[in-house]
């Protein structure tokens, strides 16, 4: 199986900051690679598919990038509503998350 | 609109198993696989399987063959993820998504293993 190895685990950031999540692929995926948002006691949503495209709704201050094996979700302007657990999840192959990143306000 | 809609919460014994549906609706169910993720209090997500309504094939992750059955009914847009032989480690809120994408959810199901 393609394991995922994403971090930070968790970090803290202030309203407007700008944050940088990472996720590495144990082989080459390619672009199949998604980004998903998860508040607590809800399910997921889908933030960008395809490594860097946004999903509808999403706000533009989300983007990611990458392919190959390594992969990077970012968002500028931190907003309130921003705080949250965040996974990628490869789509390559069988498929498997990242551990998550839990971004907490300082 | 798409909309996946889940059972509701279970408490099962050790042993027993426990049967979770996906109503589907707002799109046309054999057009995308459904996929079962779970999440086990306080942790991260884990696929899985996935069923494709249109050929009938099925996958299940490594760890969940043999333990997991996975399956659908086209008449009423509704797919199902049964767990058997359940264990206190299978505590944990499954969650159904749609598509190669995972582009919409179920809200989740809490299944509770309790003695």
């Amino acid at each position: 199986d393609i394991q995922m190895t994403q971090s930070p685990s968790s970090l803290s950031a202030s309203v407007g900051d700008r944050v940088t999540i990472t996720c590495r692929a144990s082989l080459n995926i390619i672009t199949y690679l998604n980004w998903y948002q998860q508040k607590p006691g809800k399910a997921p949503e889908l933030l960008i598919f395809g490594a860097s495209t946004l999903h509808s709704g999403v706000p533009s201050r989300f983007s990611g990038s990458g392919s190959g094996t390594d992969f990077t979700l970012t968002i500028t302007t931190l907003q309130p509503e921003d705080f949250a657990t965040y996974y990628c999840l490869q789509t390559y192959g069988t498929r498997t998350f990242g551990q998550g990143t839990k971004v907490e306000i300082k | 609109q798409v909309q996946l809609v889940q059972s509701g919460a279970e408490v099962k014994e050790p042993g027993a198993s426990v049967k979770v549906s996906c109503k589907t609706s707002g799109y046309t169910f054999i057009d995308y696989y459904i996929h079962w993720v779970r999440q086990a209090p306080g942790q991260g997500l884990e696929w899985m399987g996935w069923i494709n309504p249109k050929t009938g094939a099925t996958k299940a992750a490594q760890r969940f063959q043999g333990s997991v059955s996975l399956t659908w009914d086209t008449s009423i847009s509704t797919a199902y993820v049964e767990l058997h032989s359940l264990r206190f480690d299978d505590t944990a809120m499954y969650f159904c998504a749609r598509g190669s994408s995972f582009d919409s959810w179920g809200q989740g199901t809490l299944v509770s293993i309790s003695s």
